[in-house]
């Protein structure tokens, strides 16, 4: 079946630890995304990539890295540097206008 | 720059009432519309779209027209179930400049409650 995988659900990190979310589609998708969600709050872009090896920053990149070294895969990386970093992440792909999201990866910083 | 607009929530209805979620946007060019639905803890899932003026989306029993007069794209329900509770998020998208890829904007999430 295709679809995007997020890996893992649930994250406990220590406050002041890098920590690496993964993200994976098999539906051949070019594009792909990466969301934080804050409770009662929409979905705010924090990167996106058109292409492998190309990437943009969204609206809240600030404390986050990415890399899109396959097609594949496009994992996220929460660093030390994100002032609050506990939230849900989600992970989308897309093709033509329409987004295919992830099951999501709740994160939480103690 | 583009923004959504969505009732504010929580909203509780009892089943087989009748829904609307209202959805109003603001954008500069001719975006697509869309309504997402999330259930507890997982995430979003199309429900429905329209890509011009005047389409309707329909899904699950769920339908939104696209009005550009208004600039409106309301959800609607005739008859919800206990299985509708969920947060309703509305979204539009427009062309992207040469080389970027098109980025939704979303509005705040309509929380609906179902009681039986």
């Amino acid at each position: 079946d295709g679809g995007i995988t997020q890996s893992p659900k649930y994250l406990f990190r220590k406050e002041g630890q890098n920590v690496t979310l993964s993200c994976e589609q098999n539906l051949n998708h070019d594009a792909m995304y990466w969301y934080r969600q804050d409770p009662g709050q929409g979905l705010r872009l924090i990167y996106y990539s058109q292409i492998v090896n190309d990437f943009q920053k969204g609206d809240i990149a600030e404390g986050y890295s990415v890399s899109r070294e396959k097609k594949e895969s496009f994992p996220l990386t929460v660093t030390s540097a994100q002032k609050n970093p506990t939230a849900f992440y989600l992970c989308a792909s897309s093709i033509y206008n329409e987004q295919f999201f992830g099951p999501g990866t709740r994160l939480t910083v103690l | 720059g583009n923004s959504v607009t969505q009732m504010e929530g929580p909203v509780t209805l009892s089943e087989e009432a009748f829904l609307t979620i209202n959805c109003t946007y603001t954008a500069t060019g001719y975006p697509s519309l869309f309504w997402y639905v999330q259930y507890p803890g997982e995430g979003l899932q199309l429900l429905l779209k329209a890509t011009k003026a005047d389409d309707k989306g329909s899904n699950k029993g769920f339908e939104a027209t696209y009005r550009k007069e208004t600039t409106s794209f309301h959800l609607e329900k005739g008859s919800v179930q206990v299985s509708d509770s969920a947060v309703y998020f509305c979204a539009l998208s427009e062309p992207p400049r040469s080389g970027s890829a098109r980025q939704l904007t979303f509005g705040s999430g309509t929380q609906l409650t179902v009681l039986p």
